[in-house]
């Protein structure tokens, strides 16, 4: 069974740093891209980042929002993908998802099929 | 920047009623496109994927249709566990993209 869980949320002040984490099993870490969502408190869902297999060179992708700031790692070894955040802003703070890309079958263009239960981050003075 | 824009935002149904649900894509993205429900406090949960595949699992009363920039979801007869937030999704380009979301109540 698949399992994603996430971690490192927490308060931290505007200008600040965290590194979030998640950790998954129940299936072949390695072989699948790993997505970070981001929901604001009452809002809706917004895409934040991604990063491919080590056999696509572990490339990434960001979010405008983000770019420059957050940036996604994975380490196969472990089966965790990683998010360190910095110059945190307020319009940060929202729960983060970490999610699985459902793989590159015949193409690459897959939907997100597993998330985990996300880790709140709040920026605030 | 593809723009997904789902109607109605709300929508009030009977249990057995037949509820449809549209995203419009601000451009063309093929059959790339993804459904998900969300409940209050909970992570949001596959429903279909590439416009009308449904995920493992998935109770057949829900379906996806349309390609190009117009797309539907429909519960063919709501239950009470459908009660939630729906989410549209487009994984044609990057960034990747959500609808604003449609929440569904019992009337």
């Amino acid at each position: 069974e698949v399992h994603l869980v996430e971690s490192g949320g927490g308060l931290v002040q505007p200008g600040g740093s965290l590194r979030l984490s998640c950790a998954a099993s129940g299936f072949i870490f390695s072989d699948h891209y790993m997505d970070w969502v981001r929901q604001p408190p009452g809002k809706g869902l917004e895409w934040v980042a991604r990063i491919r297999m080590r056999a696509n060179s572990s490339t990434t992708e960001y979010a405008a929002s983000v770019k420059g700031r957050f940036t996604i790692s994975r380490d196969d070894s472990r089966n965790s993908v990683y998010l360190q955040m910095n110059s945190l802003k307020t319009e940060d703070t929202a729960l983060y998802y970490c999610a699985r890309h459902a793989g590159c079958i015949n193409s690459c263009y897959s939907a997100m099929d597993y998330w985990g239960q996300g880790t709140l981050v709040t920026v605030s003075s | 920047d593809i723009q997904m824009t789902q109607s109605p935002s709300s929508l009030s149904a009977s249990v057995g009623d037949r509820v449809t649900i549209t995203c419009r894509a601000s451009q063309g993205i093929s059959s790339w496109l993804a459904w998900y429900q969300q409940k209050p406090e909970k992570a949001p949960k596959s429903l279909i994927y590439a416009a009308s595949s449904l995920q493992s699992g998935v109770p057949s009363r829900f379906s996806g249709s349309g390609s190009g920039t117009d797309f539907t979801l429909t519960i063919s007869s709501v239950q009470p566990e459908d009660f939630a937030t729906y989410y549209c999704q487009q994984y044609n380009s990057y960034p990747l993209t959500f609808g604003g979301g449609t929440k569904v109540e019992i009337k």
